[in-house]
């Protein structure tokens, strides 16, 4: 069964550097998402992107954030300048298209930031 | 505005009992309605999902039924496994075009033999 994958599956970096998660979503899916996790706390809305831009984005994605999809199978986050609240379990997810189309779930980037 | 809520966890079962999870939601609109599983060291997995009132979800021997005039989504299953034992999280999904998930703070569930 196609799924999404994410690279990597676990990310340390020093504050104020810049971070790029990876992710590859299901071949032929439109729609494409970014959630977060912090440790003991709900899963979180980011942004979701569909015909290469941004559809929607939460208060959560400010100015330090950024997605992209380079090429056909990429699907990117960046954190331009990192603090210590960024550390948090990040999950991509990628939709077929609308209507009741599931999103599908990576398995997720975990990211620490010291 | 649109948000979930879940019953505390942990829930801690012997194998081969009943199991409830608790969910309610609040949403303006026509929200689609999701459990969605994770276990240890995986990301989510869709479990069910139900798209309007009254629709009954399933899979795994796991049911929710979308419930509009108690706000409730709640899942169960008759007999549960030690392999069940993992997080559940409600979400829904607003009406119109966006199509972001809003999720309830997810519930453990540990099954023991």
């Amino acid at each position: 069964e196609p799924e999404v994958t994410q690279t990597p599956s676990h990310q340390v970096t020093q504050m104020g550097q810049e971070v790029i998660l990876r992710c590859v979503p299901i071949s032929n899916h439109l729609y494409f998402y970014w959630y977060r996790q912090i440790l003991g706390q709900k899963v979180e809305f980011l942004v979701s992107f569909y015909n290469n831009e941004i559809s929607e984005k939460s208060e959560i994605f400010d100015d330090q954030f950024s997605v992209e999809r380079p090429d056909g199978s990429n699907f990117t986050l960046k954190i331009r300048s990192t603090k210590l609240e960024d550390s948090a379990m990040y999950f991509c997810a990628s939709r077929a298209g609308a209507g009741a189309q599931p999103q599908h779930f990576g398995d997720g980037t975990r990211l620490s930031i010291l | 505005g649109n948000s979930v809520t879940q019953m505390e966890g942990p829930v801690t079962l012997s194998e081969e009992a009943f199991l409830t999870i608790n969910c309610t939601y609040t949403a303006t609109g026509y929200p689609s309605l999701f459990w969605y599983v994770q276990y240890p060291g995986e990301g989510l997995q869709l479990l069910l999902k139900a798209t309007k009132a009254d629709d009954k979800g399933s899979n795994k021997g796991f049911e929710a039924t979308y419930r509009k005039e108690t706000t409730s989504f709640h899942l169960e299953k008759g007999s549960v496994q030690v392999s069940d034992s993992a997080v559940y999280f409600c979400a829904l999904r607003p009406g119109g075009n966006t199509g972001k998930l809003i999720f309830g703070q997810g519930t453990t569930l540990q099954v023991k033999p």
